[in-house]
């Protein structure tokens, strides 16, 4: 069964940096490209990062461009987001969150439960 | 960026009636669409892809449809397990990934 448990999440105050991690189970995680997601209070889900399966490459959105920076350890199959310069707008839960390839569609078929980040003061 | 907007905001059905949902790109996505379901307290959950095929199971009753710039989500026979909010999204041209605002389907 397909696992992934993020965790790191916690109150945080503007401007300050916090490290997520996600790990990952049943599966062969180095083969897969990875994201992370998020969900603020009372909003939809907004795509926040990925990253290809060897790491090479990574993209972000432009609300966390040169702030966040999504990394992974394929040999702890573990995915990670380094959150710096943190604002208040970045209060939301943050989901782990698999990408598969279907024969040409690009589809999140696997998250993890979530883990929240506060910022505040 | 392709923006997403799903309508409407908020959906009320009957048990065993039909919901659709509505999902417009603001240009051309052909069926590079994937639909999820989000229901409180759980992760989301891949419903469809490829605009209309049906990820892992995914009861039939979960339909996908449509083209271009114009989406549509049925849920044939509405059950209580179906209460959720609903989000479309796009993947023909990234980055970013986009979502849409999402559907809340309730029962009436």
């Amino acid at each position: 069964e397909v696992q992934l448990v993020e965790s790191g999440g916690t109150v945080v105050q503007p401007g300050g940096s916090l490290r997520l991690s996600c790990a990952a189970s049943g599966f062969t995680f180095s083969i897969f490209h990875m994201n992370w997601v998020r969900q603020a209070p009372g909003k939809g889900l907004e795509w926040v990062a990925y990253i290809t399966d060897g790491g090479g490459t990574t993209f972000y959105a432009d609300s966390v461009q040169g702030r966040f920076t999504i990394s992974r350890d394929n040999a702890k199959k573990s995915l990670f987001l380094q959150m710096n310069s943190l604002r208040a707008d970045d209060t939301a839960v943050y989901y782990c969150v698999r990408g598969e390839w279907f024969s040409g569609d690009y589809a999140f078929d696997s998250w993890g439960q979530g883990t929240l980040v506060t910022v505040s003061s | 960026e392709i923006v997403m907007t799903q309508s409407p905001g908020t959906l009320s059905v009957s048990p065993g009636e039909r919901a659709t949902l509505s999902c417009r790109a603001s240009q051309s996505v052909s069926t590079n669409l994937a639909w999820y379901q989000h229901k409180f307290g759980q992760a989301p959950r891949l419903l469809i892809y490829g605009a209309a095929t049906r990820a892992t199971g995914i009861p039939d009753r979960f339909s996908g449809s449509g083209s271009g710039t114009e989406f549509t989500l049925t849920i044939s026979s509405l059950q209580s397990e179906d209460v959720a909010v609903y989000y479309c999204q796009q993947y023909a041209n990234w980055p970013p990934l986009t979502f849409g605002g999402g559907t809340k389907v309730e029962i009436k």
